[in-house]
């Protein structure tokens, strides 16, 4: 079956560091990949997506390529801001439209 | 842009009382889920209709049951409430197509005591 494995957190930074959310997945067909983000006390927002390999999401500074050939789907920001501490979730969609989440990773970024 | 509304947003139940999340799309949606969110433990889909008119189960659908009153509305019951289901409920909606984006409410605390 599906899954996805992203690292745990909690993951602390300061400001205007490199965040990088480490992510792969198992699938039985061609999955579109997402990244999500959780802001304290909201719903999930889509933040990006890619739907098929060496396709790169980005959105938000944020960015990640879907690599078919590790399985991956690694999220990066090059400087985050205070503004950027939520919840990241890492999912997959296969033929059947239903997405399989990662545990998610919270990210809390100080001043 | 109202979007995947759900109600209510909060609720305390009783171990075996019963209730009814309601949520709604005005996106024109073919498809629609509820998830429940656990710490540690990311999303997991309880149920989801792919279509107006059909219904199947997700990974965790034990003591939930659902409805799919029109292509809109899509209700989520819960039976005889346990401490086991005390989570964060979110429904969502999405085409009918592969790639998709996932659209999501924001969410119901529900607490069973």
């Amino acid at each position: 079956g599906n899954s996805v494995t992203q690292m745990e957190g909690p993951v602390t930074l300061s400001e205007e560091a490199f965040l990088t959310i480490n992510c792969t997945y198992t699938a039985t067909g061609y999955p579109s990949l997402f990244w999500y983000v959780q802001y304290p006390g909201e719903g999930l927002q889509l933040l990006l997506k890619a739907t098929k390999a060496d396709d790169k999401g980005s959105n938000k500074g944020f960015e990640a390529t879907y690599r078919k050939e590790t399985t991956s789907f690694h999220l990066e920001k090059g400087s985050v801001q205070v503004s950027d501490s939520a919840v990241y979730f890492c999912a997959l969609s296969d033929n059947d439209y239903k997405l399989s989440f990662g545990a998610g990773t919270t990210v809390t970024v100080r001043a | 842009n109202a979007g995947v509304t759900q109600t209510p947003k909060f609720q305390v139940l009783k171990t075996g009382q019963s209730m009814t999340l309601q949520c709604a799309q005005d996106m024109n949606h073919n498809s629609m889920y509820w998830y429940r969110q656990d710490p540690g433990m990311g999303l997991r889909l309880i149920y989801y209709s792919a279509s107006e008119g059909t219904t199947d189960k997700g990974e965790v659908p034990n003591g939930y049951n659902v409805s799919r009153l029109n292509k809109r509305e899509f209700s989520l019951r819960l039976e005889s409430a346990a401490p086991s289901q005390t989570s964060v409920y979110f429904c969502a909606s999405s085409g009918a197509a592969p790639g998709n984006t996932i659209y999501f409410g924001e969410g119901s605390w529900l607490t069973v005591v």
